[in-house]
């Protein structure tokens, strides 16, 4: 089955340092979820990437998609101490049966240090 | 607007027993999934419903059901509960194309002792 590997798991970074984590996924995707979760919270979603090479961005936070639709990133540019949480991308499968059947990534765990 | 609710918020139940968890998406949205998340094994996909129909299932055993109603809202079951049961199990609604991101509900958090 689809699997979706998220590195690095942890990210203890400076404030005002940079952060990215990355996202591949072993089958072609038909669109890639970024979502937040912040200590003892819930999934917030972020963003989707649907087209090949897709680039977006909202303020401090930067998203990319492969050309392949089978890898992505986010960055961030200088972190915040509100930056802290659980960052997952999930993937959805390109085989056109995969309705709501997100497969998350095991997530990135970043933890900011002011 | 009202967001996706879960209830109940927490709930602690005998090994052997089973358990309904209830989700009311938000309004409009017709596609409802359930995901069990562990520190072990991170979000996993249980199911998706839209208009009453299930459209896709994950690899959980058959002790895991789910079903939705006319008006959009969702249970799910777990049946002959076993301590691996432990986990917080979400909800999320959209409106039920490709598309559109998933609102998470608060989730209920299941301890099975």
């Amino acid at each position: 089955g689809q699997q979706v590997m998220q590195i690095p798991q942890y990210q203890h970074v400076q404030e005002g340092e940079d952060f990215t984590t990355y996202c591949n996924s072993s089958t072609t995707l038909s669109n890639i979820q970024w979502y937040k979760q912040r200590p003892g919270g819930h999934p917030v979603f972020l963003i989707q990437l649907v087209k090949s090479g897709e680039v977006k961005k909202q303020k401090r936070l930067t998203f990319q998609f492969g050309e392949a639709k089978k890898n992505s990133s986010l960055h961030i540019t200088a972190t915040q101490t509100t930056d802290v949480g659980t960052y997952f991308c999930a993937g959805l499968d390109a085989g056109g049966t995969s309705y709501g059947k997100l497969t998350f990534g095991q997530g990135t765990i970043l933890t900011v240090h002011p | 607007k009202a967001g996706v609710t879960q209830t109940p918020r927490y709930l602690i139940k005998t090994r052997g027993q089973q358990v309904t968890l209830s989700c009311s998406p938000i309004s409009g949205h017709r596609s409802v999934s359930w995901y069990q998340q562990t520190p072990g094994q991170g979000l996993q996909f249980l199911f998706e419903y839209f208009s009453e129909t299930q459209r896709n299932k994950g690899n959980f055993p058959g002790r895991f059901s789910g079903r939705q109603f006319s008006n959009s809202r969702s249970e799910m079951n777990v049946s002959t509960l076993e301590l691996g049961d432990s986990a917080l199990y979400l909800c999320a609604s959209s409106p039920g194309t490709a598309h559109y991101g998933y609102t998470f509900g608060s989730g209920t958090r299941l301890t099975v002792v």
